[in-house]
């Protein structure tokens, strides 16, 4: 299995919180992404990364913000929580050829 | 832009009897094309990939799948099927020189006794 831990597992927050997701990998890969899943929309792709500091928006990108500061790290940050990002979170990594492998998810609950 | 289509919400199949899950995807040039599978609460598994040359393709677990351009489909498919095989199953194009994906929305297996 890829390196790929995600923090926390799970998380339950109020409504207008900030909160922040960890990926980390330990794999050296290029590329980094984070996912949304939601039952009856498969996964969504939120933000992804093709390198350190360099960042770009995916279809689901209101309302969040990611920071890629060293390559085994990729952050996910809601700014002000809403119950609309409740969801489970997953982190994905890919060196090339878009070949893609993923984290285990963060449950987040936004009361 | 390119996307997916998984025409089969749920499925139930009894154990030992064959698969076939479909995926339909739409995009102008040769797709890279996934399986992954999820088994409850954990995260997505990569089945099999296909990206040039054969058609069929040969996975992980027993599965494979055919691309076939005409259709614009690449259906996963299993000789027999273990009650183990219970899991929602995604299907993914990717596409473009980002390396980004587009999924399915997902078909649910369940399997009988």
């Amino acid at each position: 299995d890829a390196g790929i831990t995600q923090s926390p597992r799970h998380k339950v927050t109020e409504t207008g919180t900030p909160v922040t997701l960890r990926c980390h990998q330990t794999e050296n890969h290029r590329y980094m992404y984070w996912y949304r899943q939601d039952p009856g929309h498969g996964l969504r792709l939120i933000h992804y990364s093709y390198g350190v500091k360099d960042t770009d928006k995916g279809e689901v990108s209101d309302g969040y913000s990611v920071s890629r500061s060293k390559t085994e790290d990729f952050l996910l940050t809601l700014e002000s929580a809403t119950s609309s990002q409740t969801s489970v979170y997953f982190c994905a990594i890919s060196q090339e050829v878009h070949e893609q492998y993923f984290g285990p998810g963060t449950r987040l609950t936004v009361t | 832009a390119q996307s997916v289509t998984q025409p089969d919400i749920h499925i139930t199949v009894s154990e030992g009897a064959s698969l076939e899950l479909r995926c339909n995807y739409s995009y102008g040039a040769t797709p890279y094309l996934f399986w992954y599978v999820q088994s409850p609460g954990q995260g997505l598994q990569l089945l099999l990939k296909y990206f040039s040359g054969d058609t069929l393709v040969q996975g992980i677990k027993g599965f494979e799948a055919e691309f076939k351009r005409s259709q614009s489909s690449f259906n996963l498919r299993k000789p027999s099927v273990h009650w183990s095989d219970a899991a929602e199953y995604f299907c993914a194009v990717g596409a473009g020189t980002a390396s980004k994906l587009t999924f399915g929305t997902g078909t649910r297996l369940q399997v009988t006794l």
